[in-house]
Parts: structure tokens; C-alpha cells; sequence
């Protein structure tokens, strides 16, 4: 069973430029949480979706900021007009039942994203 | 929003020995996680402890918890090169009807050979 898969590893993309990065949770979950890890500091949540669902999107910045969970495919974290306050590891986590039911959150290896 | 913050921010120790780390936070819990993190890798789960539980094993990994003080350590004995990573640990809010799980900063422990 492969575990969560996150790519690109490593994405650099100059200001003003859109940023897509892509999670795919390990098989029979259809929960996924995206977290944001600034340099030097620790994971902060930005949003929780179920299939076609957002459930909690607190954690995401108001504008240029979207996420996705399809039927098929993917979840999609997508920047647009990224700017260098953007550069950070963005960390996809995967979930087979929700809270109360299932507390482990499975991590991917992350996205670096760079902003030039 | 409430953090689990670790403590020391950074460790090193000399490989065999025991290492030690601490955390804090601020609001009630119902379980509290700790999680290892290796350069340039994602997360991974080590150990979770309910607000229930005082102590819980796990091979070389032993963990408490204190809810009196709102305070977790996490031991790792014997420790190997291999247990160089950074640690955090990461609280649920679901008592608050917050289903969000909130990491502290880390500890980074460097095991010296």
C-alpha cells in the first residue's frame, strides 16, 4: 500500500505565477488535510476536505488560495500569483475516517515550493 | 490559535544516551500526538496518548502525559544516529468542537556519534 504521494517534490515559480500541488492520499482514505511549514517554524493547518467537500478551511489565507478534492483524481492546492511570502513546504496528510473516529493523519513527503 | 510548544527548540546528545523532550499547550485535549520528521521527509506518526492515559510505551519511545499541567515529554532511550530528526508534537482540538490538529515549532535532536 503506497503511502501519501505528494508532486511535485520541489516547485519553483517566479511572483505572479500560479502554483499547483497535488496530493494523492494512500488508498481508502477520503479525507485529506493540507499544512503549511514555514521556515523555522512549525506545521499550521490550512484546510481539511472530504471528497467533493471542504470541510474546514480556516486555515487558508482569504484570496489567491483554493483547494480541491475531486470525485477522481488528486486534491489539488492551488496558488495563484504566488509571491515570495508563498516559499514554504507544503505537507499533504491523509485520514481514513474523520475525527472522533481515526486521530493518525498519514504525512507525504511534501512540496518545497520557491517563489523567485 | 493554541500550539503545542516544544521544549528545547534544539538537542544534542551523544549516541546511547536518552533524550528528552517537552511539550506544552495551553488549551483542554482530547489526545495529543507526537510525530518525527526527517530532513527533506513528510511526517510520521510515532505516538498518540488520550487525555486518559499518564503513560504509553512504544519499542524505545515512552511518552506521558500530564494534563494537571498541560504538559507531554517524550522519551527516547538509547538513542542511534538514526533518531537525529526533528520532533513535534501536535494537539487536537476536538474538545472545542475543533477538529483540527495543531503542531507546535518542533524540537531538533542530533544524535553525536
Amino acid at each position: 500500500n503506497a503511502g501519501v504521494m505528494q508532486n511535485p517534490r520541489h516547485l519553483v515559480r517566479r511572483r505572479g505565477q500560479e502554483a499547483r500541488l497535488r496530493c494523492s492520499p494512500m488508498k481508502g482514505h477520503s479525507h485529506v488535510y493540507w499544512y503549511r511549514q514555514l521556515p523555522e517554524e512549525g506545521l499550521k493547518f490550512m484546510v481539511y476536505l472530504q471528497k467533493e467537500n471542504i470541510i474546514d478551511e480556516s486555515g487558508m489565507p482569504k484570496e489567491r488560495f483554493s483547494a480541491e478534492f475531486p470525485k477522481e483524481g488528486p486534491s489539488i492546492l492551488r496558488i495563484q500569483q504566488v509571491v515570495r511570502g508563498d516559499s514554504a513546504a507544503y505537507f499533504c496528510a491523509s485520514s481514513p475516517e474523520p475525527p472522533p473516529y481515526s486521530y493518525e493523519q498519514y504525512f507525504g513527503p511534501g512540496t518545497r515550493l520557491t517563489v523567485t | 490559535s493554541q500550539q503545542g510548544e516544544e521544549d528545547p527548540q534544539a538537542l544534542s546528545i551523544q549516541e546511547g544516551e536518552n533524550a528528552t523532550m517537552n511539550c506544552s499547550y495551553k488549551t483542554s485535549i482530547n489526545n495529543l500526538q507526537w510525530y518525527r520528521q526527517n530532513s527533506g521527509r513528510g511526517l510520521v506518526h510515532l505516538i498518540l496518548i488520550r487525555s486518559n492515559e499518564r503513560e504509553k510505551h512504544s519499542g524505545r519511545l515512552r511518552v506521558t502525559l500530564d494534563t494537571s499541567k498541560k504538559s507531554s515529554s517524550l522519551l527516547i532511550t538509547a538513542s542511534r544516529a538514526a533518531d537525529t530528526a526533528s520532533y513535534f508534537c501536535a494537539t487536537d482540538q476536538s474538545l472545542n468542537r475543533d477538529d483540527k490538529i495543531i503542531f507546535g515549532k518542533g524540537t531538533r535532536l542530533h544524535i553525536l556519534p
